[in-house]
């Protein structure tokens, strides 16, 4: 039980266009999710927490107009990179709380902006 | 704010070794911690988590002991398998409550040779 899904897997696209990166929990009910970024060789680093039908919150320094969030229902939070440039390239990794103190982390998903 | 520090690795080991993974934290207060890992290929997954000090986490023979004295919460097994290769990161998640983004260490990459 408690698998989280992400779709796409990996994902190239053109500097300027915007990609949707889907996060799902399959078999359970998750009012919050988290997203994560991580770069080659480093730690992931919280982007910010998703609310199912209230606003995403975002951790300092994370553009919350570039990064969109929405969180429309308790199995589905979507990640929307708009604009995307190649410093936006990266390895993007969603979380859903299943029990009071444990995260369950999608397979994440590989963002390349040429 | 809160931090993790953990070993870096790539830690190489041969078959049957006894394994030792160095975490420390900052944190205030009293946080949850917990050892993720992460096979290739695959997305994180939890290893064992500690909630209070003096908890001992365990899972598929690892262990970890939560200290609050000494800020530290070390990943050990004492005979590894080559099955157990993989990226192990340690993480806090502050006492505010079940529904925070969790701090993370760089992770370190375990190598268990036949």
């Amino acid at each position: 039980g408690a698998v989280v899904s992400q779709h796409p897997s990996r994902v190239i696209c053109k500097s300027g266009t915007s990609v949707k990166i889907e996060c799902r929990s399959l078999d359970f009910q998750a009012t919050t999710m988290f997203w994560y970024r991580q770069f080659p060789k480093q730690s992931l680093m919280l982007m910010a927490t998703s609310n199912e039908g209230s606003k995403a919150t975002y951790e300092q320094g994370v553009e919350k107009d570039k990064f969109l969030i929405n969180h429309a229902s308790l199995t589905l939070s979507t990640l929307t990179v708009t604009s995307a440039h190649p410093e936006d390239s990266s390895f993007y990794i969603c979380s859903a709380i299943h029990d009071p103190n444990t995260q369950y982390f999608g397979p994440g998903t590989r963002l390349t902006v040429l | 704010g809160n931090s993790v520090t953990q070993m870096e690795g790539p830690v190489t080991l041969s078959e049957e070794a006894f394994l030792t993974i160095n975490c420390t934290y900052t944190a205030t207060g009293y946080p949850s911690l917990f050892w993720y890992v992460q096979y290739p290929g695959e997305g994180l997954q939890l290893l064992l988590k500690a909630t209070k000090a003096d908890d001992k986490g365990s899972n598929k023979g690892f262990e970890a002991t939560y200290r609050k004295e000494t800020t530290s919460f070390h990943l050990e097994k004492g005979s590894v398998q080559v099955s157990d290769s993989a990226v192990y990161f340690c993480a806090l998640r502050s006492s505010g409550g079940g529904a925070d983004g969790l701090t993370f260490g760089k992770g370190t990459h375990l190598i268990i040779q036949p």
